[in-house]
């Protein structure tokens, strides 16, 4: 159990740029979770997938935001067309689900100039 | 809709003292409750967490909760603080279907020695 994985740990862009961060959840952990916490603020929810299968998304999650998981291993948030307002920092957490914990991965910090 | 208030957004303390920090839930059913505590620049981590049962529960780094149903609220103590323990900690309570958190705003701990 090596936790959960996510890269890159920061990334600088230029607005309108497209930008993907990958997140590697603990291998037996079949929910994965997507989450965007901006600064003096709590995380919020984007978007969770059980498997392979994307079950819910937030409405925060525009039209630019698009999440995968595919083969339900490693998930992937792709941003187009970055605008300043999408700078935070991006969690991923996983877990078995019923009544277990998260585990929440480092993050990825995303500016966008 | 469910939801977590943290009313203190900033609490400073001296090495030595106790501390209690507030959260207050709204939630259709018993709550699934949880506290992390975030490092600068770093994810999150599971301080405990509240399923069901005892209501007192005792988690990591010598940090307790207590659930009371009555008051909606799901308050963290710890006895004596250490200067290790400045941080930000965040509230979250549960969806039992979907295993989504909901934070809290959070509440900055200052220690002072």
């Amino acid at each position: 159990d090596t936790g959960v994985s996510q890269d890159p740990r920061h990334k600088i862009t230029k607005r309108g740029q497209n930008v993907t961060f990958r997140c590697d959840p603990i291998s037996e952990h079949n929910r994965l979770y997507w989450y965007r916490q901006t600064l003096g603020q709590g995380p919020e929810f984007l978007t969770y997938f059980q498997n392979e299968a994307q079950l819910e998304k937030s409405r925060l999650l525009s039209d630019r935001f698009s999440a995968e998981r595919p083969k339900g291993s490693f998930s992937t948030l792709e941003i187009q067309r970055t605008e300043q307002g999408d700078s935070a920092m991006y969690l991923c957490a996983s877990t078995r689900g019923a009544e277990t914990s998260y585990t929440f991965g480092s993050g990825t910090r995303l500016t966008v100039v | 809709a469910q939801s977590v208030t943290q009313p203190d957004i900033h609490i400073t303390v001296s090495e030595g003292a106790s501390l209690e920090l507030r959260c207050n839930y709204s939630y259709g059913a018993t709550p699934y409750l949880f506290w992390y505590v975030q490092s600068p620049g770093q994810g999150l981590q599971l301080l405990l967490k509240y399923f069901s049962g005892d209501t007192l529960v005792q988690g990591i780094k010598g940090f307790e909760a207590e659930f009371k149903r009555s008051q909606s609220s799901f308050n963290l103590r710890k006895p004596s603080v250490h200067w290790s323990d400045a941080a930000e900690y965040f509230c979250a309570v549960g969806d039992y279907n979907t295993d989504k958190l909901i934070f809290g705003t959070g509440t900055r701990l200052q220690v002072f020695p």
